[in-house]
C-alpha cells in the first residue's frame, strides 16, 4: 500500500519567515495530494490541494509543488503569522480510493 | 462543503463500558468514515462506513470492537465497546465528496478511567 513519509516533525521560525514542509509518497498511482491544518483542540481543515496533471498550486501565502517523477511534494508558507501555529497533515491518495494515506505530521511554531 | 457534527463532543468513560459517538451531516453523502487520532499522533482509519451493509474495517480494527451503523446517507455512529484506557483518544467521523477531498466532523474527545 501506500506510504507517506513527512518532513520535519517540527518547524520553528521566526514570524515572516517561511516554512517549508516535505513530504514523500512511495506509489507511483498517486494523483490526489491534499493538505490539512488542525490548530490545537480543533478538526483537520483542508487548506490546499494538488492533482498529478498540475506542478504548482498557490492560494495566498501558502503554495504546493508537486514533483511525480520524484514522488515528493512540498508545502510552502511565506510570511508565517501567529495564527500560521498548527500541526500540517499531508495525504496522498488514487483517483476511486477516496481514502488518503497521511503523513505523520508536523508541528509548526510560528515566534512572534 | 458539508456542514459535520458529532456528539458527543467529550466525555469521560469507566473501563469496561460502551460509547456510541454520533455523526450528523447536513447533505447526503456517499463516502463516510471514521478515523482515531490518538495524542500528538496523525489519523488513522478504522472502517469505511457503508449505507445499508456492513462497514469495511481497516487492518487492525474489529466489528466486536468498533461496531458501526449506516441507516441513511446523513448519519453514521460509531460505538467504542468494552473500553479501556488505550482506547483514549479523539474520534472524527468524516465525508468525502465528488473530488475525493475528506471533511472532517469536530471530534468526539474520548478518556477511558
Amino acid at each position: 500500500g501506500e506510504n507517506v513519509e513527512q518532513h520535519p516533525s517540527t518547524l520553528s521560525v521566526q514570524e515572516g519567515d517561511s516554512a517549508v514542509i516535505k513530504c514523500t509518497y512511495s506509489d507511483s498511482a498517486s494523483n490526489y495530494f491534499p493538505w490539512y491544518k488542525q490548530e490545537l483542540g480543533k478538526r483537520p481543515q483542508l487548506i490546499i490541494d494538488i492533482r498529478s496533471n498540475v506542478g504548482e498550486k498557490k492560494d495566498q501565502r501558502i503554495a504546493v509543488t508537486l514533483n511525480k517523477t520524484a514522488k515528493h511534494f512540498s508545502l510552502h508558507i511565506t510570511e508565517t503569522q501567529p495564527e500560521d501555529s498548527a500541526v500540517y497533515f499531508c495525504a496522498a491518495s488514487y483517483s476511486g480510493s477516496y481514502i488518503p494515506t497521511f503523513g505523520r505530521g508536523t508541528s509548526l511554531i510560528v515566534h512572534p | 462543503s458539508a456542514v459535520i457534527s458529532q456528539k458527543p463532543s467529550r466525555d469521560i468513560c469507566q473501563r469496561g463500558t460502551s460509547l456510541t459517538i454520533q455523526c450528523q451531516v447536513d447533505s447526503q453523502v456517499t463516502m463516510m468514515f471514521w478515523y482515531r487520532q490518538q495524542p500528538g499522533q496523525s489519523l488513522t482509519l478504522i472502517a469505511t462506513a457503508n449505507q445499508g451493509s456492513e462497514a469495511t474495517y481497516e487492518s487492525g480494527f474489529v466489528i466486536d470492537k468498533f461496531p458501526i451503523s449506516r441507516p441513511n446517507l446523513t448519519f453514521s455512529t460509531l460505538t467504542v465497546s468494552n473500553m479501556s484506557p488505550e482506547d483514549s483518544s479523539i474520534y472524527l467521523c468524516s465525508v468525502g465528496d465528488r473530488r475525493e477531498t475528506q471533511y472532517f466532523g469536530p471530534g468526539t474527545r474520548l478518556l477511558v478511567l
